[in-house]
């Protein structure tokens, strides 16, 4: 069955980076796109990003380009999630989720990764 | 970039009626649009794709109709496990997610 598992959560300095691992499992990891979604505490649902992890490319929210980056690693079927210049306002619940096979939403989704900003 | 809107902000009914949420874009997302369920400390769940299918899994009392700027997600009779937030999302133009709408027991 389709598993990601994330990585743990972390706590960083205004102005420090942090990057955030899915690591992908019972699919084939290169046949679907994966999706970085933000939820601040009592928040709505923040759509960041999308990597295609068979060649790489990515697209990203408007509000993030510059900021964000997302890569994979395809020898360990991993994609990672890099914020920097880190404010007290990107404090939220990093999720990856991977698309469906047959409908090309995302379906399937990691457990959160808590990010707390604070000095 | 589209804006979702969604509408009411919060719906409260009794077990056994009808569900009926909206969601409106700022500018035609043909029927690319999506719908999810989030229940407390849990991820969201997909419950409709391209604005009428539903996911796999997805029982039959949750239905999504719409095309253009108009969506609607109708849950024919409520069910207590039914009670979350509720997300649309579209991606005719990168993605976007509207703000939900919290569907609470009466």
């Amino acid at each position: 069955q389709v598993q990601l598992v994330q990585s743990g959560a972390e706590v960083k300095k205004p102005g420090a980076s942090v990057k955030v691992s899915c690591k992908a499992s019972g699919y084939t990891f290169t046949s679907y796109n994966v999706h970085w979604v933000r939820q601040a505490p009592g928040q709505g649902l923040e759509w960041m990003g999308v990597i295609n992890p068979s060649d790489g490319s990515t697209s990203y929210a408007q509000k993030f380009q510059g900021r964000v980056t997302l890569t994979r690693d395809t020898s360990t079927s991993t994609v990672y999630m890099e914020l920097s210049s880190l404010r007290s306002e990107d404090t939220a619940v990093y999720s990856c989720a991977v698309e469906g096979y047959s409908s090309g939403w995302p379906a399937y989704w990691g457990q959160g990764t808590l990010v707390t900003v604070s000095s | 970039e589209i804006v979702l809107t969604q509408s009411p902000a919060t719906l409260s009914l009794f077990p056994g009626e009808r569900a009926t949420l909206s969601c409106r874009a700022s500018q035609s997302v043909s029927s690319y649009l999506g719908w999810y369920q989030q229940k407390p400390g849990q991820a969201p769940r997909l419950l409709i794709y391209d604005a009428s299918n539903r996911a796999t899994g997805i029982p039959a009392r949750f239905s999504g109709s719409g095309s253009g700027t108009d969506f609607t997600l109708t849950i024919s009779s409520l069910e207590p496990e039914d009670f979350a937030v509720y997300y649309c999302q579209q991606r005719s133009n990168w993605y976007s997610f509207g703000q939900g709408t919290k569907l609470e027991i009466k």
